[in-house]
């Protein structure tokens, strides 16, 4: 089974620019969440999609948004970009089941550098 | 915040086991604990997670204690590949968001 898949792996913006990321979950999984990591802040909870609906949202502005579709893909977007949204953005997916046996897989990251 | 508290460095022999230890004190009866691992700037890898019993799969054993305060993750024969950042998070389930500390960075070392 393919695992979680990020576009792109990198990206470089301006400053002011905005930029949309894309995460394709694992097949069947139907939740999706959205971490940002810096080497100030680490690993950090930005929002979590579950069924096309935001269900859990960290403190982050609201420059910072995203969307699930029908498919479970999810994008998140990030408008006027500041230099120190420069990150490793990372996308996990989960089916989401009270179960022993589920957890968050992530996939590899978009490496985004705002200039 | 993060939920964990995990010592910030550990040094380990190739082929000894890695013994990571992490306290959970104020973790809930319907919390499980995860493990994952991130190797420089790639994705958070699953090693493992358990509610209350100890677990064992191919990577790795998690012993957790039995006032379930504390958790240790035990890489049996490490080898230089396991070098990475260990993180030990609590999360009522994988929908919850995962508070990730700043983990232990385990140097595997010849």
């Amino acid at each position: 089974k393919a695992g979680v898949t990020q576009t792109p792996r990198y990206l470089i913006k301006t400053r002011g620019q905005q930029v949309t990321l894309s995460c394709s979950p694992i097949s069947g999984h139907r939740s999706v969440s959205w971490y940002q990591q810096t080497p100030g802040q680490g690993l950090q909870f930005l929002f979590e999609y579950f069924s096309e609906t935001q269900r859990n949202k960290g403190n982050f502005p609201g420059r910072f948004s995203g969307r699930q579709f029908s498919n479970s893909r999810s994008e998140m977007n990030v408008s006027t970009l500041e230099l120190g949204d420069s990150a490793l953005y990372l996308c996990a997916s989960s089916l989401l089941l009270q179960s022993r046996t589920d957890t968050q897989y992530f996939g590899p990251g978009t490496r985004l550098t705002v200039l | 915040d993060a939920k964990t508290t995990q010592p910030p460095s550990m040094d380990c022999a190739e082929g000894r086991a890695a013994n990571l230890p992490c306290n959970h004190s104020t973790i809930s009866g319907n919390e499980y604990v995860y493990w994952y691992r991130q190797i420089h700037s790639q994705g958070p890898q699953y090693i493992i997670h358990g509610l209350k019993n100890n677990e064992t799969n191919e990577m790795a054993s998690l012993i957790i204690t039995e006032d379930r305060k504390s958790s240790t993750l035990i890489l049996p024969h490490a080898t230089l590949r396991d070098t990475a950042v260990y993180y030990c998070i609590v999360s009522l389930n994988t929908g919850n968001q995962f508070y990730f500390g700043t983990g232990t960075s385990l140097t595997v070392i010849p």
